[in-house]
């Protein structure tokens, strides 16, 4: 079946960079799109980016110039990078498959805090 | 960007009663592809959204049919008849026709 799952650090410190892996199962990621979709603690969805397919990414535009989406089709997983983080950074994260975001992970939930 | 605008932004519903929510674009939806990827998520309490409907109107596999999505252009509705217990939470309409896609902020149902 499909599966996602999101992982990385819980804590980040303001200015340094988030990584993130979102590991898939019973789906290609060179036959679907993966998206990252964030939210702020008890606050809507937010949007951030998603690797095509054949590897072409798209990124918000409020974020571009902080993110990047990647990926290793070897190893089933899309990871995203995100730089100078600040506290409303803040929430869980996201991974979910094509446009119309039908499948999701879990979340991972990051906390910017010093 | 696209702003999707939800409204109301609550709503107190009774079992077993009839409720809708609206999403309005500030951009019709019609993809230059002929689509209108406007879609449906229900966020039940501490847990990942779950897609309802896709493409305006299309139940996702395992939705019952007491949810219902219609609408075009700029203008949609979710409707959800004979409300259950496992209806409850957030509901967000969510376009994915121009970059960047964007949700709405919400629609929390709740039991009255």
């Amino acid at each position: 079946q499909v599966q996602l799952k999101e992982s990385g650090p819980g804590l980040v410190q303001p200015s340094q960079t988030l990584s993130l892996t979102c590991t898939v199962s019973g789906f290609s990621l060179t036959s679907y799109n993966v998206h990252w979709v964030r939210q702020p603690p008890g606050k809507g969805l937010e949007w951030m980016g998603r690797m095509r397919y054949n590897g072409d990414t798209s990124y918000n535009s409020a974020l571009k110039s902080r993110l990047s989406i990647s990926r290793d089709t070897s190893k089933n997983q899309v990871f995203l990078k995100m730089n100078s983080l600040q506290t409303d950074d803040t929430g869980t994260y996201y991974c979910t498959r094509s446009r119309s975001l039908d499948y999701w992970g879990q979340g991972v939930m990051v906390t910017v805090s010093s | 960007d696209v702003v999707m605008t939800q409204t109301p932004v609550s709503l107190s519903v009774s079992l077993g009663g009839q409720t809708s929510i609206s999403c309005r674009s500030s951009q019709s939806l019609v993809h230059s592809d002929g689509n209108t990827y406007l879609y449906w998520y229900l966020q039940k309490p501490g847990q990942s959204p779950q897609l309802l409907i896709y493409k305006v109107s299309n139940r996702f596999s395992g939705v019952p049919d007491r949810f219902s999505g219609s609408g075009s252009g700029t203008d949609f509705t979710l409707k959800i008849s004979r409300v259950e217990p496992e209806d409850l939470g957030v509901y967000y309409c969510y376009q994915g026709t121009h970059y960047p896609y964007t949700f709405g902020a919400g629609t929390k149902l709740e039991l009255k």
